[in-house]
């Protein structure tokens, strides 16, 4: 099954910052990759997904980046601010076969004043 | 109002008890998803559900039973023969098929505590 793995699991930025996730995973087949916020007991929330046919996607302060050859995918946050600060998880799933996520350990981001 | 709800928000059990926790939504999304998260670790599936009356075990099954009988509800049970039953559960659901967005919604979560 696929198997995804997340770095770095704590992140301290200071506040205008950037700040930097990074997603790997194993199934070639994987053609969807979300990334969700969870704000301390809150549901996670989706803030930016990207599909395997599009190497990069932006929101705003928001983008994330697929490398599909190198099966790693990333979430870059610019100019950070205090309630930036969350869990953010990323996932992978095959969204022709089912839409199972597997989801990352999770990332905790501080964004210092 | 759309969304998907768990129930209860809190839930404590004695050991060798069967628990149920109750999720619903009224998004008319096919299928729905129950994920385990425990502290320092992702979310991991327990069970999902693609349509009704069918459903599938995720990565961590064993322990947990789970029905689909209506569209709008996924019940899961956590039986006494989950070992470490204590965690924050999180019901979600989306849309089946490769069109649309891929998001799963997720419900408010439960947090189950054995005594």
């Amino acid at each position: 099954g696929e198997n995804v793995e997340q770095h770095p699991s704590t992140l301290s930025v200071q506040e205008g910052d950037s700040a930097v996730i990074k997603c790997t995973y194993s199934d070639s087949a994987s053609n969807y990759f979300p990334w969700y916020k969870q704000e301390l007991g809150k549901r996670p929330q989706l803030i930016i997904d990207i599909r395997s046919n599009v190497g990069e996607k932006k929101d705003q302060r928001i983008a994330v980046t697929l490398n599909k050859t190198a099966k790693h995918f990333s979430l870059h946050i610019t100019e950070t601010q205090p309630e930036d600060s969350a869990v953010y998880f990323c996932a992978a799933s095959n969204r022709n076969t089912g839409n199972q996520f597997y989801f990352g350990t999770g990332t905790s981001l501080t964004v210092i004043p | 109002d759309g969304g998907i709800t768990q129930s209860p928000k809190y839930l404590f059990r004695k050991e060798g008890q069967n628990v149920t926790l109750s999720c619903e939504q009224n998004l008319n999304h096919d299928a729905m998803y129950w994920y385990r998260q425990d502290p320092g670790q992702g979310l991991r599936l327990i069970y999902y559900s693609q349509i009704v009356n069918d459903f599938q075990k995720g990565d961590i099954a064993e322990g947990y039973s789970v029905s689909r009988e209506k569209k709008e509800s996924f019940p899961l049970t956590v039986t006494s023969a989950q070992k470490n039953p204590t965690a924050f559960y999180l019901c979600a659901s989306s849309i089946t098929g490769t069109s649309g967005s891929g998001e799963q919604f997720f419900g408010p979560g439960t947090r189950l505590t054995v005594l």
